[in-house]
């Protein structure tokens, strides 16, 4: 079964400093693994996925995510921080198999930067 | 850009009644799903939806549940007799033959 695991309810993140997000993953075949981000009152918002190819993918605000298949992990970073990044992050797995494959996600980690 | 939209923001109803939660999808898109999350808890998976069946789905869409696309814009999710465990935000989401969901704002539904 897949499964992901956020090992850190809470980030605490100075502004301008960098931030790290952790996930681990457990999937039986390849996975494909997102980030989501959901602010106060809002949907999730797609970050960014990896599914294949370089280790360390870009998306969306600046952020990046390495996938790391010896650790099982994929965590989120950004180089310096902003107030606005303060949000829910949660990381997700899907199976490759199919196009209609449910996403799991995990318990999600709350990111707080302070001015 | 385009965005996945829910209707309403919010619903209230009392024990036992059924609702219905409304979304439209991205135009484009093919394959359709309801998530929720209660309060302080992840978000979980329900059902997914593609070519007019149920692909998946969780075992907690149980007989209560049900999921339509009744015309070619709208995708909803009934819930027969509503009872207070099912108190939740409830996220619609849709995509393309790519990887990602694109999640809607949801509906907070309070169950008294």
């Amino acid at each position: 079964a897949q499964s992901v695991a956020q090992p850190e309810d809470q980030v605490n993140v100075a502004e301008g400093n960098p931030l790290t997000v952790k996930c681990t993953y457990s999937v039986s075949g390849n996975p494909y693994l997102f980030w989501y981000v959901q602010y106060p009152n809002r949907g999730l918002q797609f970050l960014l996925k990896y599914i294949t190819g370089d280790n360390l993918v870009k998306g969306s605000y600046g952020f990046e995510a390495e996938f790391n298949k010896s650790q099982t992990s994929f965590h989120l970073k950004k180089p310096s921080a902003l107030v606005s990044d303060s949000a829910l992050y949660f990381c997700a797995v899907r199976d490759a198999w199919s196009s209609a494959s449910k996403i799991i996600f995990g318990s999600g980690t709350r990111l707080s930067i302070r001015p | 850009e385009p965005e996945v939209t829910q209707t309403p923001s919010h619903q209230v109803t009392q024990m036992g009644q059924e609702v219905i939660l409304r979304c439209v999808p991205i135009s484009n898109h093919l394959y359709f799903y309801w998530y929720r999350q209660i309060l302080g808890q992840k978000v979980e998976f329900l059902v997914s939806f593609y070519n007019n069946e149920i692909s998946e789905k969780s075992e907690i869409f149980d007989d209560q549940f049900s999921v339509e696309r009744p015309d070619g814009s709208n995708f909803t999710l009934k819930i027969r007799s509503t009872k207070l465990e099912d108190s939740a935000m409830y996220f619609c989401a849709s995509s393309s033959r790519g990887a990602e969901q694109y999640f809607g704002p949801g509906t907070r539904l309070t169950v008294t």
